[in-house]
């Protein structure tokens, strides 16, 4: 199975300020990768999916970059809405695996 | 308005069984590949299994693999997990998740999941 590696699992950010959080594949998975954000006691949301497609509704202040086996979500200005904590997921091939996570706090 | 609502989940003993189902609704259920995800409590997201739209090809996590079912009734719009053999390790919320409508298994759609607890 391909492992994802999150970094760092938690972060401290203030509003305003800019996040980046990096996820890392253990073997190529091209562009095949989502990025959710999930609060606590609520299902995950799709943010990006194929690395750096913006999903429908989800602000431009999120943006996914990367191919191959290192990528990035960056919150460009941190909103109030954001803190909550942030999955990556690939698709490149079965068994489907997601990071580990990052929570992002208020610093 | 797209949808997914599970249901089923609930309290049952270690090697016991339980048969969850998710109701679709607002898109063309047949044409997706779905999916079931779970989470752990206080843990991260696992996948644990899909099934193509035509119900005809199906893929496991390999800690459910010969436990766990995966099926589908396309006329009923429906989704189903049929868990056998529980153990208290597959306690979680488990959620019924939509393909996108681009290629690949990234997940769109979520229900609001439904809590299985595997306890003696």
């Amino acid at each position: 199975d391909i492992q994802m590696t999150q970094s760092p699992s938690t972060l401290s950010a203030s509003v305003g300020g800019r996040v980046t959080i990096t996820c890392r594949a253990s073997q190529s998975i091209s562009s095949w990768l989502a990025w959710y954000q999930q609060k606590p006691g609520k299902a995950p949301k799709l943010l990006i999916y194929e690395a750096s497609s913006l999903q429908s509704g989800v602000p431009s202040r999120f943006s996914g970059s990367g191919s191959g086996t290192e990528f990035t979500l960056t919150i460009s200005s941190l909103q109030p809405d954001d803190f909550a904590t942030y999955y990556c997921q690939q698709y490149n091939s079965y068994s489907l695996t997601f990071g580990g996570g990052t929570k992002v706090e208020i610093k | 308005e797209v949808q997914l609502v599970e249901s089923g989940g609930g309290l049952v003993q270690p090697g016991g069984s339980l048969r969850l189902s998710c109701a679709a609704s607002g898109f063309n259920f047949n044409t997706y590949t779905m999916n079931w995800v779970r989470q752990a409590p206080g843990k991260g997201l696992e996948w644990v299994s899909s099934i193509s739209g035509g119900g005809d090809s199906t893929n496991y996590a390999a800690s459910v693999k010969g436990r766990f079912i995966i099926s589908r009734d396309n006329s009923k719009n429906t989704l189903y997990l049929q868990m056998n053999r529980l153990r208290v390790e597959d306690t979680a919320v488990y959620y019924c998740v939509k393909d996108v409508p681009t290629w690949g298994s990234a997940f769109d759609i979520w229900g609001q999941g439904t809590v299985v607890t595997v306890s003696s």
